[in-house]
């Protein structure tokens, strides 16, 4: 069976620095790319951007670019969501997903809050 | 950037068929792909490439795309099928990718 799952909920101070994570099991997993998708309480899903374990190729939505860092083990089979200085709005459950064509299936999610 | 827009929301009664839309501008060379998000749960894919359905997603569900246009459609919804519902595509460079801003179902 597929799986992603995700490390746990996060409670961080404005300012500090959080790396979550998301480690696939049951499939290749240098062979696909994995997406990260934010959602804020209340809101939509956002594509944020993927990277592709075998080579580390990256890519970033424009509204997250140089905002997060996307990087991925895949010694481990494990992929990385990091920021260096959290900022309240970041707070928001954050999936991510093996993504072909499409995003299935998906993590369980790791809840982010950023308060001081 | 390139945006996908989705009706806030959507209500049918039980039986009914609900019919929720997306419309993006590269729609009319690229799939559409649809995800159903219950309260407090992971989105689970439901249509992909504007039409085809997921082993274990009900027959209920279906998909098409015409033009700019792409259209979720439950027929016969259940109370079950309450939920969230995103479309999502890509734009027509293929680097990024974007989700509708998501459509809240009630079936009552």
């Amino acid at each position: 069976e597929v799986q992603l799952v995700q490390s746990g909920a996060e409670v961080k101070k404005p300012g500090e620095s959080l790396k979550i994570s998301c480690k696939g099991s049951g499939y290749s997993f240098t062979s696909y790319w994995i997406g990260w998708v934010r959602q804020m309480p209340g809101k939509g899903l956002e594509w944020m951007g993927i990277i592709y374990p075998g080579d580390s190729d990256t890519r970033y939505s424009p509204s997250f670019q140089g905002q997060v860092t996307i990087s991925a083990d895949k010694s481990i089979s494990t992929a990385y969501l990091q920021w260096s200085s959290l900022k309240a709005s970041d707070s928001a459950m954050y999936y991510c997903a093996r993504q072909g064509n499409w995003i299935d299936p998906w993590g369980q999610g790791t809840l982010v809050t950023v308060s001081s | 950037s390139y945006e996908l827009t989705q009706p806030p929301s959507v209500s049918v009664s039980p039986g009914q068929t609900a019919r929720i839309t997306c419309s993006g501008d590269a729609l009319p060379k690229k799939y559409a792909y649809w995800y159903q998000q219950k309260s407090g749960q992971a989105p689970v894919l439901v249509i992909y490439e504007d039409s085809k359905r997921p082993s274990g997603i009900p027959e209920r569900f279906s998909g098409s795309r015409s033009g700019t246009m792409a259209t979720l459609t439950i027929s016969g919804a259940q109370v079950e099928d309450e939920a969230d519902y995103h479309c999502y595509s890509t734009d027509s460079s293929n680097n990024h990718w974007v989700f509708g801003g998501g459509t809240k179902l009630t079936v009552l």
